[in-house]
């Protein structure tokens, strides 16, 4: 089944204790991209990735960082996370460049940083 | 600044009767534009698109209608069903920009009421 995977889907830490959400598709897409949804403001671009180790900053990156080191993976790194950064996370994933607009969006994962 | 936005952030309508739901944009290099729902819990799902080249596109009770002139677009639901009760986002993509990014609205939540 094709699919975008989020772990884990809940999360609560608290401030400064680093973490990471993976993120993973089968779907041999190109182009991923971390999302956050808070109430109001609808889905902000984080980061995105537009292939292998080639990616860049979207509309609300700092605090952020990602790696893409796999076609496949492209996980969230908060390397110390504040309570401003409690929201509910999507990664998505496309054919970008191959054409294919849609995105793909996984489950979510909802974070709470106390 | 958003160049995709949702004026309704809500909207309420009764089963069987039409949901209209709108979206403007300020860019004039989108070409694209797709529409997402999202349930609660759940990450967002593609419901439609439509190409710039054209007005109109039909998917069953859903279709979406661009006026490039007015930079508008909108998502008819007919007739409307007590399981389209969700958040519905806009998206644009600019094939100016970074091929497989899109642009979000903040979203609408419709309910529909039986």
């Amino acid at each position: 089944e094709a699919q975008v995977t989020q772990n884990p889907r809940y999360l609560i830490t608290v401030t400064g204790k680093k973490l990471t959400v993976t993120c993973s598709q089968n779907m041999n897409h190109e182009y991923m991209s971390w999302y956050r949804q808070d109430p109001g403001l609808g889905l902000r671009q984080i980061y995105y990735s537009m292939n292998v180790e080639v990616t860049d900053k979207g509309d609300v990156p700092e605090g952020y960082k990602v790696s893409r080191k796999e076609k496949r993976n492209f996980p969230l790194i908060l390397e110390s996370p504040s309570p401003n950064q409690t929201s509910l996370y999507f990664c998505a994933s496309s054919l970008g460049n191959t054409g294919g607009y849609e995105q793909y969006f996984g489950p979510g994962t909802r974070l709470t940083v106390t | 600044d958003q160049q995709v936005k949702q004026n309704s952030p809500s909207l309420s309508v009764q089963e069987g009767r039409i949901s209209i739901l709108n979206c403007d944009y300020t860019n004039s290099m989108f070409d694209y534009f797709l529409w997402y729902k999202k349930y609660p819990a759940e990450g967002p799902t593609f419901l439609i698109s439509i190409s710039s080249i054209k007005d109109k596109n039909e998917d069953g009770r859903f279709t979406v209608f661009l006026n490039k002139s007015a930079k508008h677009l909108s998502l008819h639901i007919v007739p409307s069903q007590p399981g389209d009760s969700a958040v519905y986002f806009c998206a644009a993509r600019d094939r100016g920009s970074t091929l497989g990014r899109l642009y979000f609205g903040r979203g609408t939540q419709l309910t529909v009421w039986p």
